[in-house]
C-alpha cells in the first residue's frame, strides 16, 4: 500500500521555467491538497480538492495552478517560477471519518534560481 | 486563521515530560496533532472533536478544550524517538471534512539521551 506518492523530490528551475508536481494516492480518498513548507511558517494551504471534479484555492494560491484529474491523481503547476516559490511542497490526502487525518506524500524540494 | 503553538522549541532528557499548547481566536469543529521528523513528512498521530474529548497514542495524549479554542498534547516519559517537529492543525467550522487544516508554525522537540 503506497499511500500518497509525490514525483519528482527534488527539482531546480531557473525563473520563468514551468513545471507540474504530481501526486496520486491509492487510499480511495475523496479529498486532496497540495501545501508548501517554509522555514518558519509552517505549512500553508495552496490549493485543495474536497472531491472529484473541484478545487479550490487556499492560503497562498497565486502562481500556481492545480488540476484533478481523477479520484487518485491531483497536480500543481507553476506556470513561471519564481524564487519565492522555493520551498518544500507536500502533496496530503484526507479520510473524513472516526479517527481521520491527513496522509502526506514524501515531499518536493523545488529550488528557482 | 493560522493557530499559535508554544512553545516554539522544548528541549528534553529521555524520561521527561513535555506539554505543547496550541490555540486558535477561532471556533473549533476539530484538532489534529502531526509530528515531522527531519527531512520526512508530517505523520498524523490524533484527532479530537469538539466536546472535550481527550486521546492517547502511545504515551502521547491530548485534549481539547472547545470553550477556550485550545488543545494540549502530553508527552509523558519522553523518548528519543519522540524528537522532531510538532504541528497542530485545526478545523473550523461545524462539520469535520467541510473545512480545511490550518497549521501552526511547530515546535521543535529535542530529547537527549
Amino acid at each position: 500500500n503506497a499511500g500518497v506518492t509525490q514525483t519528482p523530490k527534488f527539482q531546480v528551475l531557473k525563473t520563468g521555467q514551468s513545471m507540474t508536481l504530481q501526486c496520486a494516492q491509492d487510499m480511495n480518498h475523496n479529498s486532496m491538497y497540495w501545501y508548501r513548507q517554509d522555514p518558519g511558517m509552517g505549512l500553508r494551504l495552496i490549493y485543495y480538492s474536497a472531491s472529484e471534479g473541484t478545487t479550490d484555492k487556499g492560503e497562498v494560491p497565486n502562481g500556481y495552478n492545480v488540476s484533478r484529474l481523477n479520484k487518485r491523481e491531483f497536480s500543481l503547476r507553476l506556470e513561471s517560477a519564481a524564487p519565492s516559490q522555493t520551498s518544500v511542497y507536500f502533496c496530503a490526502s484526507a479520510y473524513w471519518g472516526p479517527g481521520g487525518g491527513y496522509t502526506f506524500g514524501s515531499g518536493t524540494r523545488l529550488t528557482v534560481v | 486563521q493560522q493557530p499559535v503553538q508554544s512553545p516554539q522549541a522544548v528541549i528534553l532528557r529521555e524520561g521527561e515530560d513535555a506539554v505543547i499548547n496550541c490555540s486558535s481566536s477561532k471556533a473549533l469543529y476539530s484538532v489534529h496533532w502531526y509530528r515531522q521528523k527531519h527531512g520526512e513528512a508530517p505523520v498524523f498521530l490524533m484527532i479530537l472533536l469538539k466536546g472535550g474529548e481527550q486521546k492517547g497514542h502511545e504515551k502521547i495524549s491530548a485534549s481539547f478544550n472547545e470553550k477556550k479554542q485550545q488543545s494540549s498534547l502530553y508527552l509523558t516519559a519522553s523518548q528519543l524517538s519522540y524528537s522532531g517537529t510538532y504541528f497542530c492543525g485545526t478545523e473550523t467550522g461545524n462539520q469535520t471534512g467541510a473545512n480545511n487544516l490550518f497549521f501552526g508554525t511547530g515546535t521543535r522537540l529535542t530529547v537527549i539521551p
